[in-house]
This record gives C-alpha cells, sequence and structure tokens, in this order.
C-alpha cells in the first residue's frame, strides 16, 4: 500500500517569513495530493489540493508543487502569518483508491 | 447541518467498557470515511461507506471495531471491550462521492482509563 512520509514535524517561523514543508510518496500510482490544516479542537480543513498531472498550483499565499519522477510534493505558505499556525497534513491517493493516505503532520507556529 | 457532526465531543470511559461514538454527515453527501488520531500521529483509516455499497472495513484495527451506517446518513463507530490504546480522536468525515473533498468533523476524543 502507500507510505507517506513527511518533514518536518515541527516548523517554527516569524511572521512574515516563508514556510516549507516537504511529502514523499510510496506508490507510483498515486494521482491526487490533498493538503490540510487543523487547528486546535477542529478537524482538518482541506486548503489546496494537486493532481498527478498538474506540477504546480498556487492559491494567494499558497502553493503546492509536485515531482511525479522523485514521488514528492511540497506545501510552500508564503509572508506567514500567526494565524497560519495550526498542524497541516499532507496525503496521497492511489489512482483507483478514494482513501488518501496521511503523513504524520507538521506543526506550524508562526512567531509575531 | 452546514458540516460534518459529531457526538459527543468527548468520551471518558473505562478499560473494557463499550462505547458508541456518533457521525452526522453532510446532507446529501454518499461517502463517509471514519479516521483515527493518535497524539502525534497522522490520520489512520478506520472504515469508508460509499451510498450502498458493502462498506471497506480494511482499516479496522481489530474486531472489537465496527460500524455501520443507517439509511445511507448517520453513521456509528463502535468499539466493544475498549483498551486503553483506544483512547484517541475520532475523525469522521464525508464526500458528495469517493473522488470529491472531503469535509471532516470536529471528533470525539476518547479517553479510556
Amino acid at each position: 500500500g502507500e507510505n507517506v512520509e513527511q518533514h518536518p514535524s515541527t516548523l517554527s517561523v516569524q511572521e512574515g517569513d516563508s514556510a516549507v514543508i516537504k511529502c514523499t510518496y510510496s506508490d507510483s500510482a498515486s494521482n491526487y495530493f490533498p493538503w490540510y490544516k487543523q487547528e486546535l479542537g477542529k478537524g482538518p480543513q482541506l486548503i489546496i489540493d494537486i493532481r498527478s498531472n498538474v506540477g504546480e498550483k498556487k492559491d494567494q499565499r499558497i502553493a503546492v508543487t509536485l515531482n511525479k519522477t522523485a514521488k514528492h510534493f511540497s506545501l510552500h505558505i508564503t509572508e506567514t502569518q500567526p494565524e497560519d499556525s495550526a498542524v497541516y497534513f499532507c496525503a496521497a491517493t492511489s489512482g483507483g483508491s478514494y482513501i488518501p493516505t496521511f503523513g504524520r503532520g507538521t506543526s506550524l507556529i508562526v512567531h509575531p | 447541518g452546514a458540516g460534518v457532526s459529531q457526538s459527543p465531543s468527548n468520551k471518558v470511559t473505562e478499560k473494557g467498557k463499550d462505547v458508541e461514538l456518533r457521525c452526522d454527515p453532510i446532507s446529501g453527501h454518499t461517502a463517509l470515511y471514519w479516521y483515527r488520531q493518535s497524539l502525534g500521529q497522522g490520520l489512520e483509516f478506520l472504515i469508508y461507506f460509499q451510498g450502498n455499497s458493502a462498506p471497506d472495513k480494511s482499516g479496522l484495527p481489530s474486531d472489537r471495531f465496527s460500524a455501520e451506517r443507517t439509511g445511507g446518513s448517520v453513521s456509528t463507530l463502535t468499539i466493544q471491550r475498549t483498551q486503553q490504546e483506544d483512547s484517541a480522536v475520532y475523525l469522521c468525515a464525508s464526500s458528495l462521492g469517493g473522488s470529491d473533498e472531503r469535509y471532516f468533523g470536529a471528533g470525539t476524543r476518547l479517553s479510556v482509563l
């Protein structure tokens, strides 16, 4: 089955800096890669996703890149703000499956 | 309701007791998922319901865990003879179809003493 590794487990940045979270996956058949943000006491919320026919996708301060050859994808947050502080999860879904495999999460702390 | 609703939000139980966790998905969503989130861990898939199809139970960790979905809407996750290692946050999610965006509830935090 699919295996997703996520790094780092904790990331601390100053407000205004950029943050990058990286994930690798094992199944070359995976074709859908969502990113979720989980705030304290809440369920994960989808913030951006990318499919395997696209190399990069951007939504305001958030961007995701995908390298299918290397089987890794990354989340980039620019101009970080304190409200970006949360746990971020990456996930990968194999073609034909409706069950994403999640990474272990990255706790992002943005210091004002 | 506007989102996925889970109840109770917190549950404390004694080892060996049975517990039931409830999930109300977004109206009209045919797909429903249960996940377990242990401290410092990712989301562990438990079970997936899609319409009237047989559920995918491949993630259930033991036969003490079971789930049902009545009328294609509300789902109940049951854990029998709870153990301390069952302590975790249990998350439910729903989506319009299997390939659509998943909406998560806030979860039920289960503590087994």
